[in-house]
């Protein structure tokens, strides 16, 4: 089945500092991707969508120059989380979507990450 | 207020029981809903997806129900397992949205011995 790997499952960081988070699609090729941020006990929140190639459409009341996404190639997006803070930290989560879209696609399923628990202390 | 509810918020039952878990949605018009097993700690993976036509899918000892008229959906899960401790996420597409979809809070199920 289709595979989506993210790096890293953690990481710890001091506030102000920069981290970069990566997702590949490792058996497929995926035009979209999208991150999400999970806090404890809560909903995945939909944070943005990444096209490669393209910018990414940044949700309501997320910040595009503080969360930056780079889709660089049809396997790989990253989020980059700058200057980072306490209350950044969370749990973030991509998934990908296989084939190129379109009507026939949306009934199949998203492949989830096993995210990464970033704690900015 | 979430547009797709669940419950029970959280379910502690004996290994080999059954269980049905329940979701409730607002969100319309949609094109399918989807229910997810999310481990802790790891990403959600998909249990089953149903369109608006569909009454039931199974996957396994996993049986997704829904009823588009009552705008509900339900997940019965049987002979529990140890391993099907988890959080159970019930996700609902809307029609023309692209892929944006609408997740709800999650029940915590706790299968014990």
């Amino acid at each position: 089945g289709a595979v989506v790997s993210q790096h890293p499952s953690w990481v710890i960081c001091k506030s102000g500092t920069s981290v970069k988070i990566e997702c590949r699609s490792l058996d497929f090729q995926a035009t979209t991707m999208f991150w999400y941020r999970q806090f404890p006990k809560q909903s995945l929140m939909l944070m943005a969508t990444s096209n490669e190639g393209s910018k990414a459409t940044y949700e309501q009341g997320v910040e595009k120059d503080k969360f930056l996404i780079n889709h660089a190639s049809l396997t790989l997006s990253t989020l980059t989380v700058t200057s980072a803070h306490p209350e950044d930290s969370s749990f973030y989560i991509c998934s990908a979507k296989a084939g190129q879209g379109g009507s026939s696609s949306y009934n199949s399923p998203l492949h989830f990450g096993n995210g990464t628990r970033l704690t900015v202390t | 207020k979430n547009q797709v509810e669940q419950s029970p918020q959280s379910l502690i039952i004996l290994e080999g029981k059954n269980c049905t878990l329940q979701c409730n949605y607002t969100v319309s018009p949609f094109s399918n809903l989807r229910w997810y097993k999310q481990d802790t700690g790891r990403g959600p993976v998909s249990l089953t997806i149903m369109t608006f036509s569909e009454n039931t899918k199974s996957n396994g000892r996993y049986t997704a129900t829904l009823d588009a008229d009552t705008k509900q959906s339900s997940l019965h899960i049987t002979a529990s397992q140890l391993s099907d401790s988890a959080s159970y996420i019930c996700v609902v597409r809307l029609t023309g949205g692209g892929n944006k979809l609408t997740f709800g809070t999650g029940t915590q199920l706790k299968v014990e011995l």
